[in-house]
Formats: structure tokens, C-alpha cells, sequence
């Protein structure tokens, strides 16, 4: 089947610029989770989605990060006034709901911030 | 201290051989851990998850689990060059959310 679906896979923008990176999770995956990966840095948790719960938002670096999830499927990650350090690897991820599910990975959003 | 840690490397092994990578944690409460395959310029790829102590096998790879000693570890058999890649030790911090380790590379040559 179909697995995480990631677009754009490539955004390169402007300083002070917002950005939308979109997510469709696999179907019938009711946990969805953002992450970003900086050049030379590991995996950083950002935004957990689990059903109609409301999202676990711990990870988010600042207020200028916010994510929704529509009708429980694909989720949207706005990054308003984009800074250059907001420069990574946006990755999304699903799992089936419960506790220890294993999380499977969309191919990303490389995100550049000239 | 760093909640979950791996040697950076590159470790290096020949062809065939066995490598041998390691992850601590720090969180007690852990209750699951994976291990997950990274190529230069693609996205994490699953390949190992292990809930409980002892050892999991599948296919060349091995993961095992210490909760005692706060330690997991996977081993991949009859290495090839094909497994030249990073790899990440994620573990569930008891809210959904993985935390990674920095990763190890791992070299294989032929």
C-alpha cells in the first residue's frame, strides 16, 4: 500500500516568508507525528497527533510553528516568518493508534530559508 | 546527559563480518525501542522494534534489550555493503513521541 506522502519535497524561500508542509499519513494510520532533522543534528520531536485528542504541541521550537490535522487524515505544518535556522529536513510520520507503535516515514520536506 | 546516546563512529567492519551497534537511554520508564536505517539524503527507513527484554531476530539482524542496564543494541549478521548507512536507536518515551539518538555510521567494506 501507499506509504507517507510528503510535499513539497523540496521548498527553498525567503527570509520573513510562511511556509505550509503537508502530510498524508497512511491510511488507516490514526497517529501522526512531525519531525525535522537539521544538518548534523538527529531526529527533534515536534507535534503528535493521535485521533480527535488533542495534539501533544511539546516539541514546537517557537509560536511561529503551529500544525492542524483535518477529518483526521492529512496534517499541514505552518511555519510563519521563516527564520534561516528554520532550514531542515521536515519529516512526517504515522502509526496505528496504541502505545509502541512502530512509526513510518514519509520521504520529507527540505526546507531552505535564504 | 543526553536521553538516548550512540556512538557517532564511523564504525567500520569488513564484509561478512558482524557489526555490532549500541544505545543507552536515560528514561526508566521506556517501554519501546526501534531501530531505524537512515541513506545519505533519504528518510528514515523501520527495521527493528523490540518491547521486551531479550533478544529479537529477524532475518541477518538482532536486536537486543537490557532494561536493567538501560541499554539496546542490534546486531546485523553476514554484514553487506548495502548496509553502509546510519543507524538511529529511537525510543518511546511513554507518550507516542520517539526520541532519537545522534546515530551511528556504519561502514561496511567490501
Amino acid at each position: 500500500g501507499a506509504g507517507v506522502s510528503q510535499s513539497p519535497s523540496n521548498k527553498v524561500t525567503e527570509k520573513g516568508k510562511d511556509v505550509e508542509l503537508r502530510c498524508d499519513p497512511i491510511s488507516g494510520h490514526t497517529a501522526l507525528y512531525w519531525y525535522r532533522q537539521s544538518l548534523g543534528q538527529g531526529l527533534e520531536f515536534l507535534i503528535y497527533f493521535q485521533g480527535n485528542s488533542a495534539p501533544d504541541k511539546s516539541g514546537l521550537p517557537s509560536d511561529r510553528f503551529s500544525a492542524e490535522r483535518t477529518g483526521g487524515s492529512v496534517s499541514t505544518l505552518t511555519i510563519q516568518r521563516t527564520q534561516q535556522e528554520d532550514s531542515a529536513v521536515y519529516l512526517c510520520a504515522s502509526s496505528l493508534a496504541g502505545n509502541n507503535q512502530p512509526q513510518h516515514f514519509g520521504d520529507g520536506t527540505r526546507l531552505s530559508i535564504l | 546527559q543526553k536521553e538516548v546516546e550512540q556512538n557517532s563512529g564511523p564504525l567500520s567492519v569488513p564484509e561478512g563480518a558482524i557489526a555490532s551497534l549500541n544505545c543507552t537511554y536515560s528514561d526508566r520508564g521506556s517501554q519501546s525501542f526501534f531501530w531505524y536505517r537512515q541513506y545519505s539524503g533519504k528518510s528514515p527507513e523501520l527495521i527493528m522494534f523490540i518491547y521486551s527484554n531479550g533478544d529479537k531476530e529477524d532475518g541477518r539482524f538482532t536486536a537486543q534489550l537490557n532494561k536493567a542496564s538501560q541499554y539496546v543494541s542490534l546486531l546485523i549478521r553476514d554484514s553487506q555493503p548495502s548496509d553502509s548507512a546510519t543507524y538511529l536507536c529511537a525510543v518511546d518515551n511513554q507518550g507516542g513521541k520517539l526520541i532519537f539518538g545522534q546515530g551511528t555510521e556504519l561502514s561496511v567494506k567490501p
